[in-house]
């Protein structure tokens, strides 16, 4: 497997609440993403990093930040959280882009109540 | 997870059988894909990809098949086993510099096989 590791795996928290979910990889992968999972949707991108301090929008972006302040963790803020957030969300890595796959994390399986 | 079961087209077959998932696929740019495997509770997990360029590659007991002009993907595991049954996604990329590596997801197919 590679080297992501995702914490907590878990996590329950009231809406209002902030929340960080944290992405680990041993990789030193260059890009790194963060996608949420829900029934119906797929897969979807939240954020992705292209490097140190290199953030940018995906597809559904409202209502998170995030933060990559070193290569081998990018980290997922709710600032506010929602009952809407409750998901699964997963974080990725890859080394080059291009024609190289991504590597997927274990997930955080968000409750906001 | 258990919870991406809701709504997703659905494969059932005997061990032993030749299982085929399909993909329809959006962006006519994108020159790269992947088929991912993911099991309740766990992360996707990379089981072969496949470049534009080609129209076919094979790997152990899988093959995929790529048809550029109907933007169309299959994935078909020979002697399916029940080790197999999960819930299999394609992805699709745009593998030039602007992209970043991002990848967009199809909705997915359960694969449930039978002993």
């Amino acid at each position: 497997d590679a080297g992501i590791t995702q914490s907590p795996r878990h996590k329950v928290t009231e809406t209002g609440t902030p929340v960080t979910l944290r992405c680990h990889q041993t990789e030193n992968h260059r890009y790194m993403y963060w996608y949420r999972q829900d029934p119906g949707h797929g897969l979807r991108l939240i954020h992705y990093s292209y490097g140190v301090k290199d953030t940018d929008k995906g597809e559904v972006s409202d209502g998170y930040s995030v933060s990559r302040s070193k290569t081998e963790d990018f980290l997922l803020t709710l600032e506010s959280a929602t009952s809407s957030q409750t998901s699964v969300y997963f974080c990725a890595i890859t080394s080059a882009g291009g024609y190289s796959e991504a590597f997927f994390g274990q997930g955080t399986r968000l409750t906001v109540v | 997870g258990e919870s991406v079961g809701l709504h997703l087209p659905t494969l059932s077959v005997q061990e032993g059988d030749n299982s085929i998932i399909n993909c329809a696929y959006s962006n006519s740019a994108s020159d790269y894909f992947i088929w991912y495997k993911q099991e309740s509770g766990k992360g996707p997990q990379f089981i072969i990809d496949i470049r534009s360029n080609m129209d076919k590659r094979q790997g152990q007991r899988v093959t995929v098949l790529l048809n550029k002009t109907v933007k169309h993907l299959s994935l078909q595991i020979a002697a399916t086993q029940p080790g197999d049954s999960a819930v299999y996604f394609c992805a699709e990329r745009y593998a030039g510099g602007t992209s970043y590596g991002k990848l967009t997801f199809g909705q997915g197919t359960i694969l449930t096989v039978h002993p």
